[in-house]
């Protein structure tokens, strides 16, 4: 079955740093979506992707949907300790519905 | 807006028990998920349904666990009998067709 892998699992940043998480499928993506979740919340829903070689930004995000669409990433510019959470990509295939999970990048920020 | 309702949001109960889980999603979506969410796992769809049908339900481990959506507004994902590897957070999500999920606070679930 697909299989969605995130690098790295967890990076510890300080306060202004930049930081990057990366998203790799075993299938092609029709779609790809980011979700946030804080400690102790849920995954909220962040931005989707569906164009090959897309890049859309969100403030000090930046994300990018690679060319062959099977993988992307989640670029954070000067972290702040409001970023800290786990981030997941989530791809779709074809005209599925199911979404499958990345494996998520946790994020810690100090100051 | 009420997003999706979860509840209990805790619940702690001795193994070989009962557990059911419950799922209101919010009015209109067309599809509902549930996942489960371990520290060894990650986040796993266990089921989904589309307009109260059950598509997929591949993730589901094992008989002990079962899910029904009899309406549109309601869904409850029940585990008979429990273990104390079923201990997770479990989450409900729902969406309209083409737009993203949205989640619940989860269900903390601590199988002794």
């Amino acid at each position: 079955g697909q299989q969605v892998m995130q690098i790295p699992q967890y990076q510890h940043v300080q306060e202004g740093e930049d930081f990057t998480t990366y998203c790799n499928s075993s299938t092609t993506l029709s779609n790809i979506q980011w979700y946030k979740q804080r400690p102790g919340g849920h995954p909220v829903f962040l931005i989707q992707l569906v164009k090959s070689g897309e890049v859309k930004k969100q403030k000090r995000l930046t994300f990018q949907f690679g060319e062959a669409k099977k993988n992307s990433s989640l670029h954070i510019t000067a972290t702040q300790t409001t970023d800290v959470g786990t981030y997941f990509c989530a791809g779709l295939e074809g005209t599925a519905s199911k979404l499958t999970f990345g494996t998520g990048t946790r994020l810690q920020v100090t100051l | 807006d009420a997003g999706v309702i979860q509840s209990p949001r805790h619940e702690v109960t001795e193994m070989g028990q009962e557990v059911t889980l419950r799922c209101k999603p919010i009015s209109g979506h067309n599809s509902l998920f549930w996942y489960r969410q371990t520290m060894m796992r990650g986040l796993e769809l266990l089921i989904y349904f589309n307009n109260n049908v059950p598509i997929d339900d591949s993730g589901m481990p094992e008989d002990r666990f079962s899910a029904k959506m009899p309406n549109a507004s309601f869904s409850t994902l029940k585990i008979q009998p429990s273990e104390p590897r079923d201990s997770a957070v479990y989450f409900c999500a729902s969406r309209l067709r083409g737009q993203p999920q949205h989640f619940g606070d989860g269900t903390r679930l601590s199988i002794l």
